[in-house]
Formats: C-alpha cells, structure tokens, sequence
C-alpha cells in the first residue's frame, strides 16, 4: 500500500513570498490533517478534513494560511504571504477513521512532510 | 485545552541502557498513542492503548497507560542504535475527537 505522498521535500522563500504544498492520502483515506512542526516540538495541527470538508480549522491562521481538499482526495495548503516564523516542517497526515461498532482507532499515517525554510 | 507534557525533552544513554520516557494529560484520556519519529524523518504510529492500567509489550519496547488513564509511559530495555529518534505521546485533543495533542517529545541520543 501506498503511503502518504507530500511535495516538495523542501523549499526555502523569502518573506512576503507565497507557497503551496500538495499532499496525497493513502487511498480510501477519508480523513486528512495538516500539521505544523517547528523544530524541537511535537506536530500542531493546523487543519482537518473530512473527505472534502473542513471539521477543524480553529488553529489555521486564517489571515494567511489557506487549504482546500476539492475532490475529497488530494489538498494543498497555500501560505500568501510567508513570514519568517512560519519556518517548519508540514506534515500531512491521513486516518481511515473506522466508525460503527469497530474502536475508532484514529491512528495517523504521516507523510514525509516539507521543509520550509522562510528567509 | 488539553495539554499533553513530556519528560525528558532530552535523553542521551549509552547503548545497552534502558530508557523511559513519561507522558501526562491535564484531562483523561479515551486511549493515548505513541509514534517515533527518527531524524529527518516523519512520526510513525507505534501502539495504541486503550484500558485502564493497560500494558503492551513490542520486543524490547513496553508501553503503559495509567489506571486514572491521565498518564503513560514508554520503556526501551537494552537501548540499540536503532531506537535513536523523539518519541512522541498523543491523545484525542477532545471528547471522542478524532484530533490528536501530541507532545512536545522525548528525543532519545544512544552513545555506542
């Protein structure tokens, strides 16, 4: 099977630029996260989807981060403009999110994420 | 919210030693997750745990979730080159969320 596709692996903009990273769930994967990790913390999320629908977005600074999931598979999140503290590690994440009487296990299935680098 | 804290930030063992690393939730947990992640690399699930004072073994790995089910720990037996990476912690970020807290991790150093 297939794992969690990201790209690019890296990317190094200067500030006020703007970015976008893909991601490519596992397939049959409803369930998609963004995260952000700096350096020396643990992921953040930043926004999560259902299929094609937002659930979460509460941490997604709204004010420059963007992300869409259209057909219910792939997404891009977009950052217009970057600012220097936005320098991470995003990771995509996928759940197949078992519901009925099956424990959801919630277990998440991480890409190799981007390295942005904001200058 | 829910908060998820780690000890250690930071371990360094010389190999052969064993290690611990220990997780604690401000709210009870429905079940507490571990991943590694390794240099460069992304978290990878490691185990899952569910009940109350529940212990799972994985070859030399052993995981506990506490009775009040607000705490957990990781204990590596014989620490090998290999396990070198973080070791996160992470708990549904509400009530039956499907959003995980991670923790901030315990990076683990082996010294051959």
């Amino acid at each position: 099977e297939a794992g969690v596709a990201q790209s690019p692996r890296y990317k190094i903009i200067e500030k006020r630029q703007s970015v976008a990273f893909w991601c490519n769930p596992i397939s049959g994967h409803a369930t998609l996260y963004w995260y952000q990790q700096i350096l020396g913390q643990g992921p953040k999320l930043l926004i999560q989807f259902q299929n094609n629908g937002v659930v979460d977005d509460s941490q997604l600074p709204k004010d420059r981060f963007s992300a869409e999931r259209l057909k219910g598979v792939d997404s891009t999140l977009k950052i217009q403009p970057a600012k220097l503290e936005d320098s991470a590690v995003y990771l995509c994440a996928s759940s197949p999110r078992l519901s009925g009487s099956v424990e959801p296990k919630n277990i998440q299935y991480f890409g190799a994420g981007t390295r942005l680098s904001v200058l | 919210g829910q908060q998820v804290m780690q000890i250690p930030q930071y371990q360094h063992v010389q190999e052969g030693e064993d290690f611990t690393t220990y997780c604690n939730s401000s709210t009870t947990l429905s079940n507490i997750q571990w991943y590694k992640q390794r240099p460069g690399g992304h978290p990878v699930f490691l185990i899952q745990l569910v009940k109350s004072g529940e212990v799972k073994k994985q070859k030399r790995l052993t995981f506990q979730f506490g009775e009040a089910k607000k705490n957990s720990s990781l204990h590596i037996t014989a620490t090998q080159t290999t396990d070198v990476g973080t070791y996160f912690c992470a708990g549904p970020s509400g009530a039956g969320s499907y959003q995980l807290t991670f923790g901030k991790g315990t990076k683990l150093s082996v010294i051959p």
